[in-house]
């Protein structure tokens, strides 16, 4: 069974450029997680859907942040303009809908704003 | 609300030795809890969950866990550390909606 696959592994862009991480869930998974990951910590939320609906974005930088999940399967999390914060690994991951069912992780994407 | 507090951010063993990780959990509920290893440029990978059912949990790689309610915690140990071991480990309490809650991470060390 294929993962959850995400791209690119990496990406470096100056500051004020936008960009662009996408993410293939596991296939017959529902609910769909943008985590973000600073340097020495633990994953923090971005968004999580479930199919196509966003049901927790509170901790999704609005103003810079977006994130799409066309027909509850891909997703696409842009930021634009990027900011020398943003720095940090972003991870994608899915699980199936329901309590106590555990989340799948992609190898992440690392982005380095210069 | 829910949060973890891993309570040491690096443990260094000898190989050979136990391995012993704590993870102390607050929920207003009975939760669901999860241990996680993230080795470096690789993504998370579950180790072992527990989900209301036996208190001790075994996982992956030799692993295990023990839900301990009365004292909020949920340890994760190895009766003998490998060289492989090494990595980030993370604990973490789903809340009722689903959304997952990290710790901020233990990393282990294993010395030859």
């Amino acid at each position: 069974e294929a993962g959850v696959v995400q791209s690119p592994r990496y990406k470096i862009i100056e500051k004020k450029q936008p960009v662009a991480f996408w993410c293939n869930p596991i296939s017959g998974h529902n609910t769909l997680y943008w985590y973000r990951q600073n340097l020495g910590q633990g994953p923090e939320l971005l968004i999580r859907y479930e199919n196509e609906e966003a049901v927790d974005d509170s901790q999704l930088p609005k103003d810079r942040f977006s994130a799409e999940r066309l027909k509850g399967v891909d997703s696409t999390l842009k930021i634009q303009p990027a900011e020398l914060g943003d720095s940090a690994v972003y991870l994608c991951a899915s699980s199936q809908q329901g309590l106590y069912t555990e989340a799948f992780f992609g190898q992440g994407t690392r982005l380095t704003v210069v | 609300a829910q949060s973890v507090t891993q309570l040491d951010s690096h443990v260094s063993v000898s190989e050979g030795t136990p391995v012993l990780l704590r993870c102390n959990y607050s929920s207003s509920y009975s939760p669901s809890l999860f241990w996680y290893v993230q080795h470096p440029n690789k993504g998370l990978q579950l180790l072992l969950k527990y989900t209301s059912a036996a208190t001790l949990v075994k996982g992956i790689n030799g692993f295990e866990a023990e839900f301990k309610k009365s004292e909020t915690s949920f340890h994760l140990t190895k009766p003998s550390a490998h060289m492989s071991d090494a990595a980030e480990y993370f604990c973490v309490v789903s809340d009722l909606t689903g959304k997952l809650i990290f710790g901020q991470g233990t990393e282990l060390s294993v010395k030859p």
